[in-house]
């Protein structure tokens, strides 16, 4: 069975700099994985998504994920944090077309 | 991609009562889940909502508990029922797009008191 694994529960940044959320999966296939975002009473956002294409994907406001097979890793960076980048950040895979797994979540504090 | 409209927003609930929460798609689709999303918590599956079977629910979520509809393939129902304090909780209904990933309603934050 397909899981994932946040590194970080909480992970504090300065404003102005990276961001690295961690996260590693475990499945017996070429997962599907994703990357979502969950602003302070607001719904879930996708961030991403890797499905085997490039191994490096570009999302939205800046942030990216590389999919690294060798250390079964899908690591979330952004290069600059922004204040309104502190939110809930979800590591997700998918095998197929069964139900999205989603991590325990890593909540990103920005302090400026 | 798919939009999804969820049903109520939020409630307070009187514990031994039951609510029942709605999700609507603006287009047919084969598959829809629930979720709880416990304070503080991570998602977790309730339930898969086939059209024209029964849900397929996880370990830990019973039908009895949380019987579900899908009588067409743009609409689903979850209900919570006999509700205790520890129900407390955001549910949400996903779809499973094409190409976008997948789609989340806004969710209900649900209160038992």
């Amino acid at each position: 069975a397909q899981s994932v694994t946040q590194l970080d529960s909480h992970v504090s940044v300065s404003e102005g700099t990276p961001v690295l959320l961690r996260c590693n999966y475990s499945s017996s296939y070429s997962p599907s994985l994703f990357w979502y975002v969950q602003h302070p009473n607001k719904g879930l956002q996708l961030l991403l998504k890797y499905t085997s294409a490039a191994t490096l994907v570009k999302g939205i406001n800046g942030f990216e994920a590389e999919f690294k097979k060798s250390e079964t890793s899908f690591h979330l960076t952004k290069p600059s944090a922004h204040m309104s980048d502190a939110a809930e950040y979800f590591c997700v895979v998918r095998k197929g077309n069964t139900p999205l797994v989603f991590g325990k979540g890593t909540r990103l504090s920005v302090i400026a | 991609s798919a939009v999804i409209s969820q049903k109520p927003s939020r409630d307070i609930c009187q514990r031994g009562t039951s609510l029942t929460i709605q999700c609507q798609v603006d287009s047919q689709v084969t598959m829809m889940f629930w979720y709880r999303q416990q304070p503080g918590q991570s998602l977790t599956l309730i339930a898969t909502a086939n059209q024209g079977s029964e849900a397929t629910y996880e370990s830990g979520f019973v039908i009895d508990k949380f019987p579900i509809s899908r009588p067409n393939l743009t609409f689903s129902t979850l209900t919570v029922s006999n509700m205790s304090p520890e129900d407390s909780s955001i549910y949400l209904c996903s779809v499973a797009g094409l190409r976008e990933g997948y789609t989340f309603g806004s969710g209900t934050r649900l209160t038992v008191v």
